[in-house]
């Protein structure tokens, strides 16, 4: 099992639309959370980190269930400019310290 | 405004030459890493360092070698090139280890 898994999509959605993403991590030590999101070919973008109560940002809203070990970000009002994948990272202590990043989740915004 | 800076962007390579990507940061961060990114795989952890002078494996840290001998800099460097190092390496860097990542623009390298 992957330590973090991410629905590879693509999600292909009209403009104004909302979807959400969802990414599980398997450690349940695991301490920090971040969406980040990546245009082709460009390196990462942090988007927002993820906290407990969880936390938006314009039309972003990111959640965290500690439970259940996932994480979930809701895009509202998609823009064409959202079309890009989105890649779930989460960061570990275990003796060593690490970021793990999903294979992310793509997204198409059609006009 | 630099931030993450990553030489060169583009690099090919015969098998078995050596090389060094170079990553400099200038935001006095502590921790910085070295990833590759293949299609389908995601980004995957080579090494990375929590300090100056200290170093660790992550993922997949075969065929690589980094050091650290300044907060700033942090080199990776391939010893006998192979052509399954063929791929996108990013170098990022955060104020601690449980920060967000500042990422480089990404060093395209191709091993023929």
């Amino acid at each position: 099992r992957k330590e973090v898994e991410q629905d590879p999509g693509p999600f292909n959605v009209p403009e104004g639309a909302t979807v959400a993403f969802n990414c599980t991590y398997s450690n349940s030590a695991s301490q920090s959370f971040f969406w980040y999101r990546q245009d082709c070919r460009k390196e990462p973008k942090l988007l927002m980190s993820v906290y407990s109560s969880g936390n938006e940002d314009g039309r972003f809203t990111a959640q965290l269930n500690r439970a259940s070990q996932y994480i979930s970000l809701l895009i509202r009002d998609s823009k064409l400019s959202d079309s890009a994948t989105y890649l779930c990272v989460v960061s570990t202590t275990s003796g060593t310290y690490k970021y793990i990043f999903g294979t992310g989740t793509r997204l198409k915004v059609l006009a | 405004n630099a931030g993450v800076t990553q030489t060169p962007k583009f690099q090919v390579l015969k098998t078995g030459q050596s090389m060094t990507l170079q990553c400099a940061q200038d935001m006095n961060h502590e921790y910085m890493s070295w990833y590759r990114q293949d299609p389908g795989m995601g980004l995957r952890l080579i090494h990375y360092s929590v300090g100056a002078g200290i170093t660790d494996q992550g993922e997949v840290p075969n065929g690589y070698n980094v050091s650290r001998s300044t907060t700033e800099d942090f080199p990776l460097r391939l010893l006998s090139a192979a052509p399954s190092q063929t791929s996108v390496y990013f170098c990022a860097s955060s104020l601690y280890s449980n920060q967000p990542q500042h990422f480089g623009d990404g060093t395209r390298l191709s091993i023929l």
